[in-house]
């Protein structure tokens, strides 16, 4: 299958932690990213390479892999990180990209 | 800092072609793979495709038989051109670069800042 799987919508206390999952047969062999995009703007990277952070992204974003399952965590979630997340990876072929449905994600 | 900007029209009637240009600056485009990706109004996103320096190519299969990708490092610009357009492919258009030099890898870092395009007569 090449499909990724993101969970329902979620919310998050602020200054708690949320765990959001991305199933998928392709993450067995291929590492996962997460891309944060918040309403009306284009998406950004916040970790690659499992748990890799480009620069100017806040240590609180961190990313983990268990079997066919990636996971973002925001420890100590901000006003600011309210937004939609979406994990991609490339597909059994390797030769294609493909995105998980996006979690809304909800700083209460 | 490598900047992305698509540029193109906002507005295709359906059955007619749907072309938009990326335009690079602040970096070489060489080695890189340079990828377009949409989203509808209101969902979420899809990849396109991605094309290499070289000008080598590969498709998202759902799309494949209505898209096209070009490049021209001389100017630093990357195109998009998707044929027999109707309703369903309104949405706004991304261009994007992966992370890493020769590596393709789905890491998109940065992306363009994306343009609307609306298909309607």
């Amino acid at each position: 299958s090449s499909e990724l799987t993101q969970d329902s919508p979620m919310s998050v206390a602020l200054g708690q932690t949320v765990r959001i999952t991305c199933q998928g047969d392709s993450l067995s062999r291929y590492s996962a990213s997460w891309h944060q995009q918040k309403s009306g703007r284009a998406p950004i990277l916040v970790i690659y390479g499992e748990n890799n952070r480009p620069s100017g992204i806040p240590d609180r974003f961190s990313g983990s892999i268990s079997g066919n399952t990636a996971s973002l965590t925001i420890t100590g979630a901000q006003a600011e990180d309210e937004a939609d997340y979406y994990c991609n990876s490339r597909d059994s072929s390797g030769n294609h990209v493909v995105f998980g449905g996006g979690t809304k994600l909800t700083v209460l | 800092q490598v900047q992305l900007q698509e540029s193109g029209p906002g507005l295709v009637e359906p059955s007619e072609t749907l072309s938009l240009t990326c335009s690079v600056s602040g970096d070489s485009m060489r080695s890189y793979y340079w990828s377009w990706v949409r989203q509808p109004p209101g969902k979420g996103l899809e990849w396109i495709g991605y094309i290499y320096n070289i000008g080598s190519t590969h498709y998202n299969p759902s799309l494949k038989s209505r898209v096209t990708m070009s490049i021209d490092t001389s100017r630093n610009q990357f195109s998009l051109k998707l044929s027999s357009v109707t309703a369903a492919d309104t949405a706004v258009y991304y261009c994007a670069r992966d992370l890493h030099t020769s590596a393709f890898d789905g890491w998109f870092d940065p992306w363009g800042q994306g343009t609307l395009v609306t298909v309607s007569s």
